[in-house]
């Protein structure tokens, strides 16, 4: 069983047509929760890093949220150009520092 | 800003050829990894490295080896390149644990 699950694993928007990408996670204890962001042929982008339930960040048309056993990254009025792939990534408390991915939602805005 | 670079962004190769893929990192990181990424699968991690000259296993280390004998580069080694190797390849680097990652560009491997 995956200790990270994403979904959903593809998503398609219009522009403008709001949603939310979730990643649940089944560790014992949070130390941190990253989203990345990447660019077919790329290398991942880091986004944003939560610690506690209840943190929000923001950026631009992206907000990440976490509760304690899942995040949204919300996406607001999206764009052509935030089409990525969406990764979320945890790491457990009293563990390896090593964080897990999960396998990402590919998201595609349409204009 | 935090750069990595891998040293090719395609490489072709052969099967039972050795294959050296690097890394470097200009920001003083201490953590280095390496990963592939094939659809389906996400990323999984290969080798990971706290500090110089060490290395730690990650989750699918068997047919690779890596070396860090200075700080800012971190090699991955194919020492008899398989098809089953053919995948995406991705270096990063992060300051401390806690820290986020920086990635590098990725290395499209295939081996015939």
């Amino acid at each position: 069983e995956d200790q990270v699950t994403q979904s959903p694993e593809a998503l398609r928007l219009q522009e403008g047509e709001s949603s939310s990408l979730n990643c649940s996670y089944t560790v014992s204890g949070l130390r941190g929760l990253f989203w990345y962001r990447q660019d077919p042929g790329k290398g991942p982008e880091f986004l944003f890093t939560l610690y506690s339930a209840g943190e929000e960040k923001e950026k631009e048309r992206l907000k990440a949220t976490l509760t304690k056993k899942e995040s949204f990254l919300h996406i607001t009025a999206p764009k052509p150009e935030d089409s990525a792939t969406y990764l979320c990534a945890v790491q457990e408390s009293g563990g390896s520092y090593i964080p897990t991915f999960g396998r990402g939602t590919s998201l595609i805005v349409h204009p | 800003d935090v750069k990595v670079t891998q040293s090719s962004r395609y490489l072709v190769k052969r099967t039972g050829e050795k294959v050296f893929l690097e890394c470097v990192q200009d920001m003083d990181h201490e953590n280095m990894f390496w990963y592939r990424q094939d659809p389906g699968l996400g990323l999984r991690l290969i080798y990971f490295s706290y500090d110089v000259k060490m290395k730690e296993k990650g989750d699918i280390p068997e047919g690779y080896s890596v070396s860090r004998e200075k700080k800012e580069r971190f090699s991955l080694i194919l020492e008899s390149a398989s098809t089953n190797q053919t995948s995406m390849y991705l270096c990063a680097s992060s300051l401390g644990a806690n820290n986020e990652q920086f990635f590098g560009p990725g290395t499209r491997l295939t081996v015939l």
